[in-house]
């Protein structure tokens, strides 16, 4: 089946420095991912999509200058978080799916990000 | 824009105990997703319905998505407490960019 990876799995930060984030598909090729922000028992609010070769695309209310999003291969896709704030501490959640396979959307394992 | 709304958002039963969740789109759908999330963990996925009044079933877990494909549901019979964890209905309404829009999540706990 599609497995996803992201990493890492943790990290803190002190406000103001920059955190990246990656996520690979590591058995299947993925023109497409999505980068998902997560709170506390709340549910997934999709952040972009990131395209392979070219731009991600925002959603309403997500700040491009802030979120990052390179797509550079077809097995990787990078979000860093610039000069990061408390409020940006979450867990984000990469996704992409293998449509040869009906496997539907594999997610990776999460980043939980604290700034301090 | 589309809304995908999931209800009830909280569910404790006691072991052995039926428990349905519920999915309605604001719009048709070309697919519903559903995943399920342990606590600490991340979503993972369950099933893809794709056929208007399609219903599937795994183990102890039946899906269902209506004649408009604007809802769906999820039942699982008579609740394990490794069913614990917080179930997502996803929906795609199709299109060329897949993107899914999630409901809220229904968190289920079980009492052994």
């Amino acid at each position: 089946g599609a497995v996803v990876s992201q990493h890492p799995s943790r990290v803190i930060c002190k406000s103001g420095t920059s955190v990246k984030i990656e996520c690979r598909s590591l058995d299947f090729q993925a023109t497409t991912m999505f980068w998902y922000r997560q709170f506390p028992k709340q549910s997934l609010m999709l952040m972009a999509t990131s395209n392979e070769g070219s731009k991600a695309t925002y959603e309403q209310g997500v700040e491009k200058d802030k979120f990052l999003i390179n797509h550079a291969s077809l097995t990787l896709s990078t979000l860093t978080v610039t000069s990061a704030h408390p409020e940006d501490s979450s867990f984000y959640i990469c996704s992409a799916s293998d449509y040869r396979l009906n496997y539907g959307y594999t997610f990776g394992s999460g980043t939980r990000l604290t700034v301090v | 824009g589309q809304q995908v709304m999931q209800i009830p958002q909280y569910q404790h039963v006691q072991e052995g105990e039926d428990f349905t969740t519920y999915c309605n789109s604001s719009t048709t759908l070309s697919n519903i997703q559903w995943y399920k999330q342990r606590p600490g963990g991340h979503p993972v996925f369950l099933i893809q319905l794709v056929k208007s009044g399609e219903v599937k079933k795994q183990k102890r877990l039946t899906f269902q998505f209506g004649e408009a494909k604007k809802n769906s549901s999820l039942h699982i019979t008579a609740t394990q407490t490794t069913d614990v964890g917080t179930y997502f209905c996803a929906g795609d309404s199709g299109g060329s960019n897949y993107k899914l829009t999630f409901g809220k999540g229904t968190l289920l706990t079980v009492n052994p």
